[in-house]
């Protein structure tokens, strides 16, 4: 079973501090990992996926396969990156995506 | 990139009505399509996958025959809730999966349906 977890509910930073919004996943074969964001009154649109291995909005995420996990990281938070923000795991190609819980981040300006 | 678009955006149905959603890729063709329901301050849960010319795949505890979804050609599925109940209030997404001017495929999500069954 895929299975994706985020213990935080809530994040909030302040402007310029370091963000880190904590994914782990639960998958019995090699998964695809994403990170999606949704801003206020706008629709669920993807952030990164692991394979890309690029940097969106100054935002990256390691896939870590001993510690099953898929931090979302930026060194230095802004306030237009106050969002919705949600892990999702899938087996690959047009199978279905598995999401986590969502955490809301939320920058103090 | 590429439109994922629902209709209607909201509607309010008395119990006991059908009321149909509709999702449509705008700009290119997807060969799968999901169906999500949303809670207030919840994640989304899937309902079910549909394929092209295919009947769609149901999630565990999704109920066939109350959520009826038709995926008639490569850029149109709908979702029809029958005989709706007040605890079928939810906010519905579609999202489309497909490649998009040859760039990798990518799920591409509709704005979402407010449904409200009083």
């Amino acid at each position: 079973a895929q299975r994706v977890t985020q213990p935080e509910k809530l994040l909030s930073v302040f402007k310029g501090a370091p963000v880190e919004l904590k994914c782990n996943y639960s998958y019995s074969g090699s998964p695809e990992l994403f990170w999606y964001v949704q801003y206020s009154r706008q629709r669920l649109q993807l952030l990164l996926r692991h394979i890309s291995r690029e940097s969106i909005k100054g935002f990256t995420a390691d896939l870590n396969k001993g510690e099953t996990s898929f931090h979302l990281k930026k060194p230095f938070a802004q306030e237009e990156d106050s969002a919705m923000y949600y892990c999702a795991l899938s087996a690959g190609g047009y199978q279905k995506v598995t999401f986590g819980t969502g955490t809301k981040l939320q920058v103090i300006p | 990139g590429a439109v994922v678009s629902q209709h209607p955006s909201w509607v309010i149905c008395k119990s006991g009505t059908s009321v149909k959603i509709e999702c449509r890729s705008l700009d290119f063709q997807a060969t799968t399509m999901f169906w999500y329901r949303q809670f207030p301050k919840q994640s989304l849960m899937l309902m079910a996958t549909s394929n092209e010319g295919s009947k769609a795949t149901y999630e565990q505890g999704v109920e066939k025959d109350k959520f009826l979804i038709n995926h008639a050609s490569l850029t149109l599925s709908t979702l029809t809730v029958t005989s709706a109940h007040p605890e079928d209030s939810s906010f519905y997404i579609c999202s489309a999966t497909g490649s998009f001017r040859g760039t990798a495929y990518e799920q591409y999500f509709g704005p979402g349906t407010r449904l409200t069954v009083t």
